[in-house]
């Protein structure tokens, strides 16, 4: 069955650039009929989503993030990466990718088991 | 603040029937479907509800959905211990190119 994997630095200096990655398995990014999105919680707090992306590069960023976050996918990995630069301690959060699905009516019917990502010098 | 509004908490006994409410806009719940992730502690969210009112197989008929213009509830029926958990509501925004909206979130507590 489809599994997704977040990876990437656990910690980032404020004002540097956050990256991640998503591995797929079990399953082709490529596949059309999904996207690909990032979501995040703060400590304690709800779920935000940063956006997401479809295996030919479209992309869908939330307003408050847009002029940050850079998402993009490498079908030959079967990976999607998200990048958020500018960081501030506001971005520590708990980072999960997963899949939007058009079979659920786009809702994210995967996820990963997320990363924790705190911003600290 | 979040784009959708859910009451921060909800509680009930075993047994009882609990909702929960999420409030929109024409922008959100207005024109798209609404789902329901279910969020165990320190877990990640699992959907539960889609298409307004869709379960996904293995999720309890117990759960149910619902949504009449800008609103949208999720109602769970003789509720168990292992329902406690914050449930998020989201949908589609069409505003600014598009993005998903999430819901503040709902700690449901099983008395």
């Amino acid at each position: 069955q489809l599994q997704l994997q977040e990876s990437g630095p656990g910690l980032v200096k404020p004002s540097e650039t956050l990256s991640l990655t998503c591995t797929v398995s079990g399953g082709s990014i490529s596949t059309s009929d999904y996207y690909w999105g990032w979501i995040r919680q703060p400590p304690g707090k709800g779920l935000e989503c940063i956006g997401s992306v479809y295996y030919s590069g479209t992309t869908y960023y939330s307003p408050s993030l847009r002029s940050r976050v850079t998402m993009s996918v490498d079908t030959s990995k079967n990976q999607c990466s998200l990048k958020l630069s500018s960081v501030t301690a506001a971005d520590t959060a708990v980072y999960y990718c997963a899949r939007s699905s058009g079979s659920y009516g786009d809702a994210f019917d995967i996820w990963g088991q997320g990363t924790v990502v705190t911003v600290s010098s | 603040q979040s784009v959708l509004t859910q009451p921060p908490s909800a509680s009930g006994t075993p047994g009882q029937r609990v909702t929960i409410s999420c409030s929109g806009s024409s922008s959100n719940i207005g024109k798209n479907y609404v789902c329901w992730y279910q969020q165990l502690p320190g877990t990640a969210p699992k959907l539960l509800i889609y298409r307004n009112n869709q379960r996904p197989s293995g999720v309890p008929d117990r759960f149910s959905g619902s949504k009449s213009g800008t609103s949208a509830s999720l109602a769970i029926s003789g509720l168990r211990s292992e329902d406690e958990a914050d449930y998020y509501c989201a949908a589609w925004d069409d505003s600014l190119s598009g993005h998903w909206v999430f819901g503040g979130g709902t700690k449901l507590t099983v008395l």
